[in-house]
């Protein structure tokens, strides 16, 4: 199974701070990197697609980069709807496996 | 709108099945992997399977041995059995839709069923 390590665990910020969350593969899996919001109670949200896609209606304050075995998900300008857990998950190859997750909390 | 609409037992004992069946409603059922995603309480998400409307499947190696992932494409449905649970197969149990973008085919599950809380407990 392909391992991902998502970094930091949690973190608190501020209304308006720009965070950024990593994600990393434990091996190579080009740009097959998704990443998804999980509000408590509900079903998490595509966000990201492919390391960099936007998926529809995703306000363009999220933002995804990398390649290969390193991702970061970054957040320009944190609103009080992004307080939630984001996890990162590769498609590069079956079984699909997800990160931990990273809870972002406000400050 | 394309929905999921999931559904099964909720409360089960040590070594009894579980089995959940989700509808797919407004939209085509091919050219998808439909999938089962869940999670433990507090905890992360853990992928169980996919099948496609050819009735293709994978499985996560973890659960291969006690997972049954079976679809109906005249009703657009599938369905999930795991077998022998235990405590640790409580979990929210998720469908969901993984749906592929680009020219470089990246899946992605876009669209999500509600949950179902499944408990094990004797």
């Amino acid at each position: 199974d392909i391992q991902m390590t998502q970094s930091p665990s949690s973190l608190s910020a501020s209304v308006g701070d720009r965070i950024s969350i990593t994600c990393r593969a434990s091996q190579s899996i080009s740009t097959y990197l998704n990443w998804y919001q999980q509000k408590p109670g509900k079903a998490p949200k595509v966000l990201i697609y492919a390391a960099s896609s936007l998926h529809s209606g995703v306000p363009s304050r999220f933002r995804g980069s990398g390649s290969g075995t390193d991702f970061t998900l970054t957040i320009s300008s944190l609103q009080p709807d992004d307080f939630a857990t984001y996890y990162c998950q590769q498609s590069y190859r079956t079984p699909r496996t997800f990160g931990l997750g990273t809870k972002v909390e406000i400050k | 709108q394309v929905q999921l609409q999931q559904w099964g037992a909720g409360l089960l004992k040590p070594s009894e099945t579980l089995s959940l069946t989700c509808a797919a409603s407004g939209g085509s059922f091919s050219g998808y992997f439909w999938t089962w995603i869940r999670q433990p309480p507090g905890k992360g998400l853990e992928w169980i399977g996919e099948i496609n409307h050819r009735g293709s499947t994978n499985y996560s190696p973890s659960l291969n041995s006690r997972v049954t992932i079976s679809v109906a494409t005249s009703k657009n449905e599938f369905s999930l059995k795991l077998n022998s649970v235990t405590a640790a197969d409580t979990a929210v149990y998720y469908c969901a839709r993984c749906s592929f973008e680009g020219p470089t085919t990246s899946w992605f599950f876009d669209l999500w069923g509600p949950g179902t809380l499944v408990a094990v407990s004797s």
